[in-house]
Order: C-alpha cells, then sequence, then structure tokens
C-alpha cells in the first residue's frame, strides 16, 4: 500500500530556532500533498494545501511566513516552523494524495512532535 | 472552513456495549470520511462514503451516510477495547480538494 514517512517522528527545539520537518511519499508519486496540525486532545486542523512546483495554499489564520511549506518534488515536501516559540508545540501530520480531487485516496503520515522549550 | 461537529466528544463504555457516534456539518459533502487515531500516530481511514443514504459495514462497524450528504453516522456493535482511540470524520465538499476533519471523539472501551 502506499506509505508516506514523516521525519522526525518527534523533534525539541529552544524557542527562536527553526525546525523542518519532510513528508515524504515512498511508492507513490503525489500530487498534493497537505499538512495538518493537531493539539492535544483536538482534532486534526489543516494548515496548508501545496501542490508539486507551486505555492502553498494557507488556511486562514496561518501565518505563511512563519510555516513555509515547500514542495520540490512529487515525493518531498516540507514544512519549517521559523522562530518557534512555546505554542507551536504541537502535532504536525502530513498526508498525501496522488490526484488532484478532493476525492482522491489520502496518505497520511505518522506525525511528528513539536516541542519547543 | 467546513465545519464538522461530531457528537459525543468524550465517550466511555464498557466491553460488550454498543454505541453510535455522530458527525454533522451544514455543508454538503461529496464525500465524507472516518478515521481512527490512536496517540502519537497519524489517522487510519476506516472508510469512505460517497452516496447519500449509503451504508458500509466493517465488521462490527456500521458507517451510514445521511440522505442529504451533510452528516454521518458510525455505530459500533459489542465495543471492545481494542476500539479505542480518537474517532474522526472528514469532508470534502464538491470541487474543492481539502479534507476536513470533524472535531473528534475520543472511544474509551473498559474491559
Amino acid at each position: 500500500g502506499a506509505v508516506v514517512s514523516q521525519h522526525p517522528s518527534w523533534v525539541i527545539c529552544k524557542s527562536g530556532t527553526s525546525v523542518k520537518i519532510e513528508c515524504r511519499s515512498l511508492d507513490f508519486q503525489a500530487t498534493t500533498m497537505f499538512w495538518y496540525r493537531q493539539f492535544p486532545k483536538q482534532s486534526l486542523m489543516l494548515m496548508a494545501t501545496s501542490n508539486e512546483g507551486s505555492k502553498a495554499t494557507y488556511e486562514q489564520g496561518v501565518e505563511k511566513d512563519k510555516f513555509l511549506i515547500n514542495h520540490a518534488s512529487l515525493t518531498l515536501s516540507t514544512l519549517t516552523v521559523t522562530s518557534a516559540h512555546p505554542e507551536d508545540s504541537s502535532f504536525y501530520i502530513c498526508s498525501a494524495s496522488t490526484g488532484a480531487g478532493g476525492n482522491s485516496p489520502l496518505h497520511f503520515g505518522n506525525g511528528t512532535r513539536l516541542t519547543v522549550t | 472552513t467546513q465545519l464538522l461537529e461530531q457528537s459525543p466528544q468524550f465517550l466511555s463504555i464498557q466491553e460488550g456495549e454498543n454505541l453510535t457516534v455522530y458527525c454533522n456539518s451544514s455543508s454538503v459533502f461529496s464525500s465524507l470520511q472516518w478515521y481512527r487515531q490512536e496517540p502519537g500516530e497519524g489517522p487510519v481511514l476506516l472508510v469512505t462514503v460517497v452516496t447519500g443514504g449509503e451504508v458500509k459495514k466493517l465488521k462490527r462497524l456500521t458507517f451510514q451516510f445521511g440522505d442529504a450528504r451533510k452528516d454521518s453516522s458510525l455505530h459500533i456493535t459489542a465495543a471492545q477495547p481494542g476500539d479505542t482511540g480518537l474517532y474522526l470524520c472528514a469532508g470534502v465538499t464538491t470541487g474543492a480538494n481539502n479534507l476536513f476533519f470533524g472535531t473528534g471523539t475520543r472511544l474509551t472501551v473498559i474491559p
């Protein structure tokens, strides 16, 4: 089956530093990748949608200059949390789709737990 | 943002009991999915429903899509401790390619 790998699975960083999270589709080409954030005991909130080779589309309230998304190839998207603060501590999850339509199957990574001290 | 409200938010039941989780919205969805998520992991797809009124069964789990495609339910028969987890509905609106998640239902099945 389709596998999506996220790296790292957890990271601790100091306030003010930047952290990069990778999302890779291992055995398929992902036309579209999605980034979600999940706070403890809450649901997943869509942050942004990225298509290979184009700028990401951010959801309302998500700062594009703070959460930099790069979808440089059909198998890799990265999310960089810049100048991280403790309130950015969260569980970040990516998903990848083989198609452009909303009904294309989504495959989720196992998430990255970010803790900012 | 399409709001998908799930109820109940938390549910704690004894092994062997039945339960139903509801997912409601004022928006119409072209498809609706149900996921289960374990702590520290990504969500795992359980089922996708696309036709209004559709009913799908997955062993002890029964999923139904509302006739108007605005709501869905998940019924679990004879719950087991292995069913414990966070259940999430997620919908795709017509013409969009984004999946929006519901507010979640945290289920605990006590042995």
